[in-house]
């Protein structure tokens, strides 16, 4: 059973382009939350989200940055227009509920490291 | 809102001493504590979590953390540390109706021959 799958591993991109990540739940996860973890510090929030339905976005920043979780196919953090600063390691973890139900925990990739030059 | 509030960003121990890894909360109603571990270029691995119930839990790898609400610590500790326990540890809280963790900054521990 694999676990959260997340590519690219590793993405370099220019000012202004934009940026795709993917995540692939664990099997029977119908829950996806992405976190990005800048440089020395720990993991934001940044948005959870169930199959075509965006739950909470609160953490995700107001402009250039969407995710999407269609009914089929993984889960796609976007960014678009990237600036230096986006430039951290973004983590996607799932579960098979919400976390509400506090009996559940996450399971997180391995993250993609973003690098924005 | 909640909070976390991990303090020292670097520990460093010799191998078989006490590991202890302080972690604060602030929330506003019972919460859900977790310990995770990061390995370099690695995503975050669970060690432990309270929910309910008994406030000494005990995860993997030999660690265990206690729930004090009165002094809204979630501590983590391990009898004799091991070179293999070097990472980063991350402190995380989660409200009961909420469905995101609010992570501490990390503890880089350091283990020592």
């Amino acid at each position: 059973n694999a676990g959260v799958m997340q590519n690219p591993r590793h993405l370099v991109r220019r000012r202004g382009q934009e940026a795709r990540l993917r995540c692939s739940p664990m099997k029977g996860h119908s829950h996806v939350y992405w976190y990005r973890q800048l440089p020395e510090e720990g993991l934001k929030f940044m948005v959870y989200l169930q199959k075509e339905n965006i739950i909470d976005e609160s953490g995700m920043p107001k402009e250039r940055f969407s995710a999407e979780f269609p009914k089929e196919g993984p889960s796609i953090l976007r960014i678009q227009q990237v600036v230096r600063g986006d430039s951290a390691a973004y983590f996607c973890a799932s579960s098979p509920t919400g976390l509400g139900s506090g009996a559940n925990v996450l399971t997180f990739g391995a993250g993609s490291r973003l690098t924005v030059l | 809102a909640q909070s976390v509030t991990q303090l020292g960003s670097h520990v460093s121990v010799s191998e078989g001493a006490l590991v202890l890894l302080r972690c604060n909360y602030s929330s506003s109603v019972p919460p859900y504590l977790f310990w995770y571990v990061q390995y370099p270029n690695q995503g975050l691995q669970l060690l432990l979590k309270y929910t309910t119930g008994a406030t000494l839990v005990k995860g993997i790898n030999g660690f265990e953390a206690e729930f004090k609400k009165s002094e809204t610590s979630f501590h983590l500790t391990k009898p004799s540390a091991h070179m293999s326990d070097a990472a980063e540890y991350f402190c995380a809280v989660s409200d009961r109706a909420g469905n995101k963790l609010t992570f501490g900054t990390g503890t880089q521990l350091k283990v020592e021959l």
